[in-house]
């Protein structure tokens, strides 16, 4: 069974930084790509980031870009967002998922999420 | 990079059918094959019905089909059930290594 289980989120002040984590299970996680996508309480989904399997190819939304950095440790199957110079529009529930490819698969697992609160 | 354009709402009667517009430009939906749709139910994750424009995963019924022209994808939910309730997003790669979702539309089975 695919297990994406994130952890790392809280409550956090703005201009604080946090790190979120992501353990896989049950494929191969070193072959899939992997995203975050969040969503904030009462929008719809936003995409953050994405990682190729390789890591050498990662892309950002422009709304995280320069303050939010993806990686990925194939051995130990997990997937990392590091969330610099938070914001209070960054709070939302974070989710990991995997695609077989970076650009082009659809997001096919989901994990169930990790609520990031940016707020003084 | 802007969210791609859905309605907020669609509704249709049990067994009508429903198209779902997702507009963006020819950066993501109009220059790239690689539009999908997802069904999320509440409490549940998105669930992926369409992927590369007309594809269905296995498992998904074939009341749900996909299409494109220009820079507007859709999505058409033929044969509504009571059991499609629930909000679709739209996906679009959008180059440089990035996705970009649409707004989300609330399907409403009346």
């Amino acid at each position: 069974e695919v297990q994406l289980v994130e952890s790392g989120g809280g409550l956090v002040q703005p201009g604080r930084s946090l790190r979120l984590s992501c353990a896989a299970s049950g494929f191969s996680f070193e072959d899939y790509a992997m995203h975050w996508v969040r969503r904030a309480p009462g929008n719809g989904l936003e995409w953050v980031s994405g990682i190729s399997w390789n890591s050498n190819n990662i892309g950002y939304a422009d709304s995280v870009k320069g303050r939010f950095t993806t990686s990925r440790d194939n051995a130990e199957r997990s997937l990392f967002l590091q969330m610099n110079s938070l914001r209070p529009e960054d709070t939302a529930f974070y989710y990991c998922i995997a695609s077989r490819w970076l650009q082009s698969s659809p997001l096919a697992y989901w994990g169930q999420g990790t609520l990031v609160t940016v707020s003084s | 990079q802007s969210a791609l354009t859905q309605p907020p709402s669609a509704s249709g009667s049990p067994g009508q059918s429903v198209t779902i517009s997702c507009t963006g430009t020819s950066s993501d939906v109009g220059g790239y094959y690689y539009v999908s749709w997802y069904q999320q139910h509440p409490g549940k994750a998105p669930k992926v019905i369409i992927y590369e424009v007309t594809k269905r995963p296995s498992g998904v019924p074939d009341r749900f089909s996909g299409s494109k022209s220009g820079n507007t994808a859709s999505l058409t939910v033929s044969g509504l059930q009571a059991e499609d309730e629930g909000d679709y997003y739209c996906s679009s790669y959008a180059g440089d290594n990035r996705r970009v979702f649409g707004g989300g539309t609330k399907l409403t089975v009346v």
